[in-house]
């Protein structure tokens, strides 16, 4: 079925790091990549996202990378913050009419000051 | 423009009673998804509605159930609980056109099964 594997499950850099979240699909359908802040006691908000036919994507010091031949994509984020210390999660979608998320398991970033 | 609301925030029930729970989209939204989140398993889909129309539906027993009204807001119910319904219970409301796009989620619902 379908199933999205995410690495590492925590992650703790100095602020002022690089930060690296690796994700892996099963579905060949998919081509909807979005990733997802969550802190803690807060709901999840979308913080990037990539679609199949572009390979990077990047928002200031967020950026995301996409190789669909080995369904592998990476949140890359840069000149870590304390604030940016979360759990963020990669997902997976399909088109053909459905907002269906597939989510990876979640990344516990840890950034000390 | 107001955000997705669900209620009640957080309720406790016994085993083998039944919840209801309640999601109200940000207006113009016509696609309401549920998610089920535990510590455990991250965020794992139960059913996507629109348009009063269940498009899509998770690995989750049949004791899991949903609708959409007229107006877009959703319940979600659960039958006969177990301890293991014990979980976060997010809503996410999006525009629900033809390309899968940002999910806006609720606070959610925290459910405690005792």
């Amino acid at each position: 079925g379908e199933n999205v594997e995410q690495h590492p499950s925590t992650l703790s850099v100095q602020e002022g790091d690089s930060a690296v979240i690796k994700c892996t699909y099963s579905d060949s359908a998919s081509n909807y990549f979005p990733w997802y802040k969550q802190e803690l006691g807060k709901r999840p908000q979308l913080i990037i996202d990539i679609r199949s036919n572009v390979g990077e994507k990047k928002d200031q010091r967020i950026a995301v990378t996409l190789n669909k031949t080995a369904k592998h994509f990476s949140l890359h984020i840069t000149e870590t913050q304390p604030e940016d210390s979360a759990v963020y999660f990669c997902a997976a979608g399909a088109q053909g009419g459905s907002e269906k998320l597939v989510f990876g398991k979640g990344t516990k970033l840890t950034v000390n000051p | 423009k107001a955000g997705v609301t669900q209620t009640p925030r957080y309720l406790i029930k016994t085993r083998g009673q039944q919840v209801t729970l309640s999601c109200s989209p940000i207006s113009g939204h016509r696609s309401v998804s549920w998610y089920q989140q535990t510590p455990g398993q991250g965020l794992q889909f139960l059913f996507e509605y629109f348009s009063e129309t269940q498009r899509n539906k998770g690995n989750f027993p049949g004791r899991f159930s949903g609708r959409q009204f007229s107006n877009s807001r959703s319940e979600m119910n659960v039958s006969t609980l177990e301890l293991g319904d014990s979980a976060l219970y997010l809503c996410a409301s999006s525009l629900g056109g033809k390309n899968t796009g940002e999910l806006f989620f609720g606070e959610g619902s925290r459910l405690t099964v005792l």
